[in-house]
């Protein structure tokens, strides 16, 4: 696609129940970042993919926290047994690599916003 | 770790004044750094960034950005503010150590009234 594509765009749940985002990066792109905006918080880092290299988990802020990427491309977070705290814009990234026009920008989504009741 | 520090949350302006936001970070090494912008409703896009040269960086809308390296300081900075120019605005740095990985402030959110 033209950009970066995340679904869904709204997402409300119920405390203790599971959700899945999702995020189709720009073709080509080989690098695919999640981050999380919450109110007043800035940016938080959670998770990196580069190629088929072991992904940075650094930012994970817990174990009910994963992210896969299948074939180099899609990528799922997922959130086992939300909490009210998770509730935030989750947002995904992509971006070319160094050796491949690369420009250093990253390519935002427009974001899927969990609000967990 | 690296951090970044944007020492402004919330800017009111009026149309015409100059803008400058300030923005630090916490990195010895080689760095690239970048502003970014999130208007009202849309998706977070790059306004300029600095990898190398001159220091100065001109980016789109009139703005730029200076890189102080013995500060360790990228401040934004617009002469002369529009309406249009109301949005949340972030910087990040990207150390070399740390590959793509963007490190991004808290944000700075800035209301140019008309």
């Amino acid at each position: 696609g033209a950009g970066v594509s995340q679904s869904p765009s709204n997402k409300v749940t119920e405390k203790g129940k599971d959700v899945e985002l999702r995020c189709d990066p720009i073709s080509g792109h080989t690098a695919l970042y999640w981050y999380r905006q919450s109110l007043g918080q800035g940016l938080e880092f959670l998770i990196y993919f580069q190629g088929n290299s072991a992904p940075d988990k650094s930012g994970l802020p817990s174990d009910r926290f994963s992210a896969e990427r299948t074939g180099g491309s899609v990528s799922t977070l997922t959130i086992q047994r939300t909490q009210q705290e998770d509730s935030a814009v989750y947002l995904c990234a992509s971006s070319s690599t160094p050796g491949q026009g690369y420009t250093g920008e990253l390519f935002f989504g427009e974001g899927s916003r969990l609000t967990v009741l | 770790a690296q951090s970044v520090s944007q020492h402004n949350h919330h800017v009111i302006l009026s149309e015409a004044a100059s803008l400058e936001l300030g923005c630090n970070y916490s990195y010895g090494g080689t760095v690239n750094l970048f502003w970014y912008v999130q208007y009202p409703g849309q998706h977070l896009q790059l306004l300029l960034k600095y990898f190398s040269g001159d220091p100065l960086v001109k980016g789109i809308k009139g703005f730029e950005a200076e890189f102080i390296k013995s500060k360790f300081s990228f401040n934004l900075r617009k002469p002369s503010v529009q309406w249009s120019d109301t949005a949340e605005y972030f910087c990040a740095v990207n150390a070399g150590a740390a590959g793509n990985k963007l490190t991004f402030g808290g944000g700075t959110r800035v209301l140019v009234k008309p």
